[in-house]
Order: C-alpha cells, then sequence, then structure tokens
C-alpha cells in the first residue's frame, strides 16, 4: 500500500462548480498536511498547508484533513478556468522527508 | 527574488553519457532537495541536503550524485544515463524555520535515448 493515494483522475467541471480534491494517507502520526498545485510545464508551488486536524480556508480555497479516517481534501468553490492545473496533496513526514500523491488533474470549463 | 532556478530546460542525453543539472535558490534556504516526476508516480526524492556539506539519499538515489558546497546551489549529477531516468526533475528549497514548505524551480525535462 503506498503511503499517500490519490486519484490521477482527470475531472472535469463547468465553471463555477465546487470541486473536491481528496487523498487518502497510511500512517497516523503524520501531521503536516499540504496541497501544492502544479501548472502544465511549471514547478509545484505550494496552495495551503494543514497541521493536525481540522479546517483551513483561504479566499475560495478550503484544505480538509480528517486523521481518524486518514483523509485529506481540497475544496476548491466558484471554480474558474485558471484553476485548471494538477492538484498534489503532499504530507511532511519529518526528517525533512516528504510524499506526494500522484496529483489529480483538473479541468474548469468556461 | 528569482526564486529556485534551474539550467537547462530541456536536454536529451544518449545512453551512457552523463551530465549536471543545476539548480540555485537565493532566499538563503537550508534546505534543499531533488525530485523527479513521472506519470502516475508523483514526486519522488533523489538526494537532498540540510546545509553546506551535507547530503543524504532520498527514495531513488541509484545513478545520481550531489554535493552541496554553497548554500545557494545544489548541482545534481547524472553519472552514466539510462533511459530509466528519462523524466522530469525539480529542484526544491525550503527554509529552517518552515522546512514544510518547499519552493520549487521549474523543472529539467530529461529525455535519455
Amino acid at each position: 500500500q503506498k503511503e499517500v493515494e490519490q486519484d490521477p483522475g482527470p475531472l472535469s467541471v463547468p465553471e463555477g462548480a465546487i470541486v473536491s480534491l481528496n487523498c487518502t494517507y497510511s500512517n497516523s502520526a503524520f501531521q503536516y498536511f499540504m496541497w501544492y498545485r502544479q501548472y502544465s510545464r511549471k514547478g509545484p508551488e505550494l496552495l495551503m498547508y494543514t497541521y493536525s486536524s481540522g479546517n483551513k480556508e483561504d479566499g475560495r480555497f478550503t484544505a480538509q484533513v480528517d486523521k481518524s479516517s486518514k483523509y485529506i481534501s481540497l475544496f476548491i468553490r466558484d471554480s474558474q478556468p485558471s484553476d485548471s492545473a494538477t492538484y498534489l496533496c503532499a504530507i511532511y513526514t519529518g526528517g525533512f522527508k516528504t510524499i506526494f500523491g500522484a496529483g489529480t488533474r483538473l479541468f474548469v470549463k468556461a | 527574488n528569482a526564486g529556485v532556478t534551474q539550467t537547462p530546460k530541456f536536454q536529451v542525453l544518449k545512453t551512457g553519457q552523463s551530465m549536471t543539472l543545476q539548480c540555485a535558490q537565493d532566499m538563503n534556504h537550508e534546505y534543499m532537495s531533488w525530485y523527479r516526476q513521472d506519470p502516475g508516480m508523483g514526486l519522488r526524492l533523489i538526494h537532498y541536503s540540510v546545509g553546506a556539506g551535507i547530503t543524504d539519499q532520498g527514495e531513488v538515489p541509484n545513478g545520481y550524485n550531489v554535493s552541496r558546497s554553497t548554500t545557494e546551489d545544489f548541482p545534481l549529477r547524472l553519472l552514466s544515463a539510462a533511459p530509466s531516468q528519462t523524466s522530469v526533475y525539480f529542484c526544491a528549497s525550503s527554509g529552517q524555520g518552515a522546512s514544510y514548505e518547499q519552493y520549487f524551480g521549474p523543472g529539467t525535462r530529461l529525455t535519455v535515448t
């Protein structure tokens, strides 16, 4: 079993839709959870991070961690064509190591 | 600030050739790392460094060497290129206070024929 599992998609939604992106992980000791956004042929950029459980909101983006079910989510409200990208979940495991999900490709159609 | 820069952007090598991928950052970050990104595999850590003169292996280190003589630079050397090393390579850096918050370069697309 991989330490982080993420559905690669692609996920295609109309503009204005609410998008839900998800990952599952295996180790209940993990504490730092991140979401990176990667545009085509660019490097990943950190979108949000969450420490331990709960929600964190930043504009149209909400990151959610459910440690009881080892499930992390990213919600995008009022999605825009500019949100079209690959979204990678990531978990900082300590000792300067981060494990990444495979990424979900999102297309938002105008 | 330029952030993290990588050169070259693209490279084609023949099997058995060697080359160095360059990475530099101007944020005075202590931590630097190299990843490769393959379809369906996510980012996998090749090597990392926690400071000048200190490097360690990641998940997939075979066939690659690194050194770090300055805080700013962290080159990745392919010793004898193989087709299995065809990938997109990303360099990243992070600061001591937030080592989980990595800043990535634009990547180098490498093809080995």
